[in-house]
């Protein structure tokens, strides 16, 4: 069964760019039956897709973050990445990785499998 | 984008109530819609995927309903256990959405 962690710091610095990992357990990342997922939720806030990738490389992000998020996937060490630059206060949020699946019958199915969740804080 | 709204924001029902949740897509999704409960400190959990299909393992007292711009989730009797938040997202299209979600509390 598929698992997933995030890594990183907790506290990050306005102006300079959080940088989370997220690393899967139990199955391959170069499955072509997935994508990965970053997604956020500021305390108390809704959740928010941040964007995914495949294992190819191929992305999609969310235009509202899109001039300040990459995404990157790592297939020698079953890991793919987060950067988000230019943070602010608002960026302050529980960062998680999810797979985004595909199921034959049903094509491409909501996102499955979620890691735990990380707290990022951009604060001096 | 495709703009995603749920109705009610918030509920307060018994154990042993009918719950129905409803969310409206701004524009059609197919069956493209997954339903998401979230318990304070913890990531949320997919109950139903495709708009109707049960993720494993959830009980059946869960079910989902509804194709192209109107999803329901209905809680057939709540348990203690359900009082949390629920939310739908759709992923017909990018931008990948999320509803806003709603809280259901203890009457």
């Amino acid at each position: 069964q598929l698992q997933l962690q995030e890594s990183g710091p907790g506290l990050v610095k306005p102006s300079e760019t959080l940088s989370l990992t997220c690393t899967v357990s139990g199955g391959s990342i170069s499955s072509s039956n997935y994508y990965w997922a970053w997604i956020r939720q500021p305390p108390g806030k809704g959740l928010e897709w941040i964007g995914n990738i495949y294992y190819s490389g191929t992305t999609y992000y969310n235009p509202s973050l899109k001039s300040r998020v990459t995404i990157s996937v790592d297939t020698s060490k079953n890991q793919f990445s987060l950067k988000l630059s230019s943070v602010t206060a608002a960026d302050t949020a529980v960062y998680y990785c999810a797979t985004y699946p595909y199921s034959g019958r049903n094509g491409w199915v909501a996102l499955d499998i979620w890691g735990q969740g990380t707290m990022v804080t951009v604060s001096s | 984008d495709i703009q995603m709204t749920q109705s009610p924001s918030s509920l307060s029902a018994s154990v042993g109530d009918r719950v129905t949740i409803t969310c409206r897509a701004s524009r059609g999704i197919r069956n493209d819609l997954g339903w998401y409960q979230q318990k304070p400190g913890k990531a949320p959990k997919r109950l139903i995927y495709a708009a109707s299909s049960l993720q494993s393992g959830v009980p059946s007292r869960f079910s989902g309903s509804g194709s192209g711009t109107e999803f329901t989730l209905t809680i057939s009797s709540l348990q203690p256990e359900d009082f949390a938040t629920y939310y739908c997202l759709q992923h017909n299209t990018y931008p990948l959405g999320f509803g806003p979600g709603t809280k259901v509390d203890i009457k």
